[in-house]
């Protein structure tokens, strides 16, 4: 069983950051896009961000645009978050997940197990 | 409030067929596949269809999904205890963003 495991979450202030990383021995990255997704306790899934396949594009939801960096490095096979400025409102389990086989984003093959942020003063 | 509807709840005993909508727009739906997520309580989410109506290896063919215009639906046939989950669907969209319904929460009475 081919596991993703996130890490770097924890509880924090608002107004500080945190960087989430995302890896998977035994599951490559390369040539496959890559996202984070994010639950807030008791809610549905967010969608976060996504990397491009080569790193040549990143998109970003609305909510987190200009805090938050998404970053690949496919020779550690590894995802990164970078999350500035952080709300309260980030609080969350954040997945990341990774694009399977149709060519198109936002079918999620493999998924971590989360790993929670907590934002609160 | 989700760009994608679902709606908040569906039962079923076990048995039966359950149908779970969700609809969109000409930018996500309309345009692209959707795909399909089933959460267990305390788990990651799992693709459960994706491209509109293909299942990945491993899913039972009890789980089936259809799209039309910017509608889709998962049917999940001969409904059993372990289906009770929250299910969610997704979609790429024109926006340069993928989107998520709401969520539905399954009970299996």
């Amino acid at each position: 069983q081919v596991q993703v495991v996130e890490s770097g979450g924890g509880v924090v202030q608002p107004g500080t950051s945190l960087r989430l990383s995302c890896a998977a021995p035994g599951l490559t990255f390369t040539n496959y896009g890559m996202h984070w997704v994010r639950q807030a306790p008791g809610k549905g899934l967010e969608w976060v961000a996504v990397i491009w396949y080569d790193g040549s594009k990143k998109y970003y939801a609305d909510s987190v645009k200009g805090r938050f960096a998404i970053s690949r490095d496919d020779s550690k096979n590894t995802l990164y978050l970078q999350m500035n400025s952080l709300r309260v409102e980030d609080t969350a389990v954040y997945y990341c997940a990774r694009d399977g086989y149709s060519g198109t984003p936002g079918d999620f093959d493999y998924w971590g197990q989360g790993t929670l942020v907590t934002v609160s003063s | 409030q989700s760009v994608l509807t679902q709606p908040p709840s569906a039962s079923g005993t076990p048995g039966q067929r359950v149908t779970i909508s969700c609809s969109g727009s000409s930018s996500n739906i309309g345009s692209n596949p959707v795909n399909w997520y089933q959460q267990l309580p305390g788990t990651a989410p799992k693709l459960l269809i994706y491209s509109s109506n293909q299942r990945p290896s491993g899913v039972p063919d009890r789980f089936s999904g259809s799209k039309s215009g910017t509608s889709a639906s998962l049917v999940i046939s001969g409904l059993q205890s372990e289906d009770e989950a929250d299910y969610y669907c997704a979609a790429w969209d024109d926006k340069q963003r993928v989107v998520f319904g709401g969520g539905t929460k399954l009970t299996v009475l």
